[in-house]
C-alpha cells in the first residue's frame, strides 16, 4: 500500500525556519517525481514545489522561490521541504504528494497519492 | 499563471442523482486537467486526469469531459460516499493551479 506520512510541522515565529519531511513507503520512491501542495485554513489547494525523480530538476511557485527548498533522499525514501523566512501567509496544511507514472510514462502534475498533511502555523 | 474558475461553489443533491461540476481555464491547457476529491479524515483522491481518463480504482460513475477550455466532472448515480469537496487542477504547465473547490452536500 502506498503511504506518505508528513512530519515536522508546528507553530513557528515569523522569520524563522522549518523543515518538513515526508516518509514514503509501498512503492519505489526513486522512480517518482514528488511534490508539496499546501492548503491555508478554509482555503483551496495550492501547488508549492516539485522535484523530479532523479533530483535533476526542481520547480517552485513564485511566492516561495528563494525561500523554500525541496529535496529528497532516494536511499531513505524521504522527501523534504526546507522553509526559510516564514511568513504568516505560509500558514497552511502541507501535503506530500506523488506524481503519477502510467506504463512508464511520467504524468507531470498528476498527483495520485497524498499524505494526510502536516500543519504549519506562523505566528508570533 | 493559468487561472482555474470552478463552479458552482456548492451543490446539494440526493443519493442516486447526477451532478456536474465545471472548471474553466483562463487559457488553453490542452486536455491536461485533473479532478480530486477531498474528504475529512481521508487523504485526497485523484479521480480523473487528462480531462477524461479515469484513475485506476475509481468507480465508473465518475466521468470527465472537455470542450475547449471548459471541463466538466459528472457523477452519475451519487453514492453516500461521494459527498465532499472537489477540486480541479490544470497539469499542463508550472505552476500547477487548482480551482477554488466545489462542496457537494447531501440534500
Amino acid at each position: 500500500e502506498v503511504q506518505l506520512v508528513e512530519s515536522g510541522g508546528g507553530l513557528v515565529q515569523p522569520g524563522r525556519s522549518m523543515k518538513l519531511s515526508c516518509a514514503a513507503s509501498g512503492f519505489t520512491f526513486s522512480n517518482y517525481a514528488m511534490a508539496w501542495v499546501r492548503q491555508a485554513p478554509t482555503r483551496g489547494l495550492e501547488w508549492v514545489a516539485t522535484i523530479t525523480y532523479d533530483t535533476d530538476n526542481t520547480y517552485y511557485r513564485d511566492s516561495v522561490q528563494g525561500r523554500f527548498t525541496i529535496s529528497r533522499d532516494n536511499d531513505r525514501s524521504i522527501l523534504y521541504l526546507q522553509i526559510n523566512s516564514l511568513r504568516s501567509e505560509d500558514t497552511a496544511t502541507y501535503y506530500c504528494t506523488r506524481e503519477a507514472v502510467h506504463y512508464g510514462m511520467l504524468l507531470r502534475g498528476v498527483l495520485d497519492a497524498w499524505g494526510p498533511g502536516v500543519s504549519v502555523t506562523v505566528s508570533s | 499563471d493559468v487561472q482555474m474558475t470552478q463552479s458552482p461553489y456548492s451543490l446539494a443533491a440526493s443519493p442516486g442523482e447526477s451532478v456536474s461540476i465545471n472548471c474553466k481555464a483562463s487559457k488553453s491547457i490542452s486536455k491536461y486537467l485533473a479532478w480530486y476529491q477531498q474528504k475529512p479524515g481521508k487523504t485526497n483522491r485523484l479521480l480523473i486526469y487528462d480531462g477524461s481518463t479515469l484513475q485506476s480504482g475509481i468507480p465508473s460513475r465518475f466521468s470527465g469531459s472537455r470542450s475547449g477550455t471548459d471541463f466538466t466532472l459528472t457523477i452519475r448515480g451519487l453514492e453516500p460516499e461521494d459527498f465532499g469537496l472537489y477540486y480541479c487542477q490544470q497539469h499542463n504547465e508550472h505552476p500547477f493551479t487548482f480551482g477554488a473547490g466545489t462542496k457537494l452536500e447531501l440534500k
